[in-house]
């Protein structure tokens, strides 16, 4: 039961450009969002969040948007870097179950000097 | 800043044995996660633990167990592992009502 869905398992972008990485989710209900970075051979780190009662949440070069109408939220980082390159995951928690959450299954980014 | 602690980063073993992961958090946190990590399928609750001695299982239970014994220490075993459980396995903790977790380093374990 994907509540959580990332549907590109992979992008890569130009250094400097835009990165634009989404996620969907099923579950009207969800009340924040988390967005986490991983490198190969380290475990996440928590990159973003963002609350249901808000749209967007900026922190430097990363802005969350968040469409809860279309159950939608997107990760943009401007401008990209070649040290973004990593796997990013987008996670919602489960409610009533003490602090677990519901995982996307990870975009690989890969940003081109 | 809170630390979690796993103590291999890479293991080889074979098929049969008994694995011990083992996982250390040093902020008093209540709730302790392991995950495990695979292409395609994101990362997967195996087991967590919300106070000491206490375990519940997660999404995907089957050929593990877990320990905690201590507030501090949430130990991953797998009783007789298998070329199946290869995998990167995440450890991860929260105190009681947090925005999100703090993840180990990650092990990656490889059955052969």
């Amino acid at each position: 039961d994907q509540q959580v869905k990332q549907n590109s398992p992979s992008l890569s972008v130009q250094e400097g450009r835009i990165s634009i990485l989404n996620c969907d989710y099923t579950n009207s209900m969800f009340d924040y969002f988390l967005w986490y970075k991983k490198y190969p051979a380290e475990g996440p780190t928590f990159l973003i969040s963002i609350s249901s009662i808000k749209d967007k949440n900026e922190d430097g070069r990363f802005t969350v948007f968040l469409n809860k109408s279309a159950k939608h939220l997107s990760l943009h980082i401007v401008p990209s870097q070649p040290g973004d390159s990593a796997v990013y995951f987008c996670a919602a928690p489960k409610r009533l179950t003490g602090n677990q959450f519901y995982f996307g299954t990870g975009t690989s980014l890969t940003v081109i000097p | 800043d809170v630390k979690v602690t796993q103590s291999s980063r890479y293991l080889v073993k074979r098929t049969g044995e008994k694995v011990f992961l083992e996982c250390v958090q040093d902020m008093d946190h209540e709730n302790m996660f392991w995950y495990r990590q695979d292409p395609g399928l994101g990362l997967r609750l195996i087991y967590f633990s919300y106070d000491v001695k206490m375990k519940e299982k997660g999404d995907i239970p089957e050929g593990y167990s877990v320990s905690r014994e201590k507030k501090e220490r949430f130990s991953l075993i797998l009783e007789s592992a298998s070329t199946n459980q290869t995998s990167m396995y995440l450890c991860a903790s929260t105190p009681t009502a947090n925005y999100g977790y703090t993840f180990g380093s990650g092990t990656r374990l490889t059955v052969v």
